[in-house]
């Protein structure tokens, strides 16, 4: 099974920061990555797929990169309904596995 | 627009089982799979298996074979996921999620706890 590692685990920080989190597979994944944001009580959200490409609807102050095995997603400017937790998933092969979670508070 | 329906809350006793039902609106449902993913509290999320819904057959994470059936009913758009021989330990909310692309998960349903306690 592919393994992905996030991190870090958690991050505090402030409106209007930029925040950075990276996730990285046990294997080359191409570009086979996705990123959701989680809030308590909801069901994850996808927020970026193909490791770089914004679902529609999503805010442009989020943005990914990557490729391989390591991968970053980037919230610029953090508003206050960022406040979550993200997941990576890497989508390359059967099992899909997710990263651990990384919560972003205040 | 699309929408995913779970079912309620159940409580179980161990080793029993679980039938958690997911109810598709909004698109074609035989254009997208469906995929059940668990998130124990606190915890990540964990891949349990696909269904293929246009053939109807499914495949299971490794760690679920043999406990996990997962079926549907394409008159009513509506998948199952069935976990039999239940611990404590799979006490989690159960999503269902269509795929897109067959790669990214794109809505979800809001989730079903499942508690298993004696």
């Amino acid at each position: 099974d592919i393994q992905l590692t996030q991190s870090p685990s958690s991050v505090s920080a402030s409106v209007g920061d930029k925040v950075t989190i990276t996730c990285r597979a046990s294997q080359s994944i191409s570009d086979l990555l996705a990123w959701y944001q989680q809030k308590p009580g909801q069901a994850p959200k996808l927020l970026i797929y193909a490791a770089s490409t914004l679902q529609v609807g999503v805010p442009s102050r989020f943005s990914g990169s990557g490729s391989g095995t390591d991968f970053i997603l980037s919230i610029n400017s953090l508003q206050p309904e960022d406040f979550a937790t993200y997941f990576c998933q890497q989508a390359d092969s059967f099992p899909f596995t997710f990263g651990q979670g990384t919560e972003v508070d205040v | 627009q699309v929408q995913l329906q779970q079912s309620r809350a159940e409580v179980r006793k161990p080793g029993a089982s679980v039938k958690v039902s997911c109810r598709t609106s909004g698109y074609t449902f035989s254009f997208y799979h469906l995929h059940w993913v668990r998130q124990a509290a606190g915890q990540g999320l964990e891949w349990m298996g696909w269904i293929n819904s246009n053939t109807g057959g499914a495949k299971y994470a490794q760690k679920f074979q043999g406990r996990v059936t997962m079926t549907m009913d394409t008159a009513s758009n509506v998948a199952y996921m069935e976990l039999s021989g239940l611990r404590s330990d799979d006490t989690a909310v159960y999503f269902c999620a269509r795929i897109w692309s067959l790669k990214y998960f794109d809505f979800w349903g809001h989730g079903t706890r499942v508690v298993v306690s004696s």
